[in-house]
């Protein structure tokens, strides 16, 4: 059974970075990317990034300036960093993995989130 | 910043059938497969449909995907109370080179 869980401070002052780190259990680390995902309170998802165990990634555009992600395959985590923090990103974060069947990538496994307040 | 278009909410009687629509253009849905989530209140996001229509293990078959141009469709049906839920459809997109989510529906069991 793969288990996603994040963790970091809740709560992050505005300008400063925010840092994530998601550990995987029960599963491979390698085959697979893995992602970061936000959602604030009450509203949609917005995907951050991706990275795969070979160091391939791919940011978002809109945030790609601030985001840093990394694989520590050893330990089956893998983090992220957003730099320069303001009110608007207040969300639920996510961890993601990504597999790949029939000819296509999906989400298949997700961590129950955490809430990241910026706030000073 | 959504690029794929849901309508906000829907809704059917228990037994119903219903139907979210996701709307999009050729550098995502139009040139990649589509995904469904699931989000029950207050818990992550699980997978409903991936490569536009196939259902993963565990999921019933009352969930079904189609897709179309650059459109694409999840039906719900004999709905259930247990249906409730927000529903994101997902797709790369070639220019933004990332993924995309749609807006959300909220669906209701009335």
């Amino acid at each position: 059974q793969v288990q996603l869980q994040e963790s970091g401070p809740g709560l992050v002052k505005p300008s400063e970075t925010l840092s994530l780190t998601c550990s995987v259990s029960g599963g491979s680390f390698s085959s697979y990317y893995w992602s970061w995902i936000r959602q604030p309170a009450g509203k949609g998802l917005e995907w951050i990034g991706r990275m795969y165990n070979s160091g391939n990634t791919n940011y978002n555009p809109t945030l790609k300036s601030r985001v840093t992600m990394s694989l520590d395959t050893s330990k089956k985590k893998f983090s992220l960093k957003l730099s320069s923090v303001t009110a608007a990103d207040t969300a639920f974060y996510y961890c993601a993995r990504e597999s790949y069947s029939s000819s296509s990538w999906y989400f298949d496994y997700w961590g129950q989130g955490t809430l990241v307040t910026v706030s000073s | 910043q959504s690029v794929l278009t849901q309508p906000p909410s829907a809704s059917g009687t228990p037994g119903q059938r219903v139907t979210i629509s996701c709307s999009g253009s050729s550098s995502n849905i139009g040139s990649n497969y589509v995904c469904w989530y699931q989000q029950l209140p207050g818990t992550a996001p699980k997978l409903l449909i991936y490569t536009n229509n196939q259902r993963p293990s565990g999921v019933p078959d009352r969930f079904s995907g189609s897709k179309s141009g650059t459109s694409a469709s999840l039906a719900i049906s004999g709905l259930r109370a247990e249906d409730e839920a927000d529903y994101y459809c997902a797709a790369w997109d070639d220019s933004l080179s990332g993924y995309v989510f749609g807006t959300g529906t909220k669906v209701t069991v009335l």
